[in-house]
């Protein structure tokens, strides 16, 4: 079974650009969760994704967004960068579902963006 | 809401002596368990996770960790350390009755297994 896959690994972009990170979650999985870490504030949760719907959403600006496909996988964007979004970020895939399985999520390697 | 403290940033260890971690979380409902373990550049790796049921969890590597309600304690414990442990660890916590996968996390604790 084939996991998590996050592309690009490595993005360098400058200030004020947008980017979008990409993350395909396990097959079979529904749910899609997106969580910032950095040295300072740690693993920060920005979002969820379910069935194409964001279920549930973190404390971060409105310049921080997703959206989710059909076939579950999942983008977010991160408009007019600054220099303070450099980060790893990571993707999380669970089956999504009700009972206490929903929560078990399996994480990707990470998309490392620095704004340069 | 919820929220986890991990209590030591560093735990410096000799190989092949035991280890143990620990977690403490706040919550006003019940919840569900994790620890994941990082290595450099990787993401998040499943160590073990309480659900319902023992309290005495065991997971990968020959880790495991106990539940303690009374607490509110998911302490992670290792009997003998290797080289191969060195890594970052994180305690992590959802509601029992959240909607969602949502994860609380710790800060980490860097365990640093030394020859």
């Amino acid at each position: 079974k084939a996991g998590v896959t996050q592309t690009p690994r490595y993005l360098i972009k400058t200030r004020g650009q947008q980017v979008t990170l990409s993350c395909s979650p396990i097959s079979g999985h529904r749910s899609v969760s997106w969580y910032q870490q950095t040295p300072g504030q740690g693993l920060q949760f920005l979002f969820e994704y379910f069935s194409e719907t964001q279920r549930n959403k973190g404390n971060f600006p409105g310049r921080f967004s997703g959206r989710q496909f059909s076939n579950s996988r999942s983008e977010m964007n991160v408009s007019t960068l600054e220099l303070g979004d450099s980060a790893l970020y990571l993707c999380a895939s669970s089956w999504g579902g009700r009972g206490p399985s929903r929560t078990e999520a399996f994480f990707g390697q990470g998309t490392r963006l620095t704004v340069v | 809401a919820q929220s986890v403290t991990q209590l030591d940033s560093q735990v410096p260890v000799f190989e092949e002596a035991p280890v143990e971690l620990r977690c403490n979380y706040s919550s006003s409902v019940s919840v569900y368990l994790f620890w994941y373990v990082q290595y450099p550049n990787q993401g998040l790796q499943l160590l073990l996770k309480y659900l319902s049921g023992s309290t005495l969890v065991k997971g990968i590597n020959g880790f495991e960790a106990e539940f303690n309600k009374s607490q509110t304690s998911f302490h992670l414990r290792k009997p003998s350390v290797h080289i191969s442990d060195t890594a970052e660890y994180f305690c992590a916590v959802s509601g029992v009755y959240n909607q969602g996968g949502k994860l609380i996390f710790g800060q980490g604790t860097e365990l640093s297994v030394k020859p």
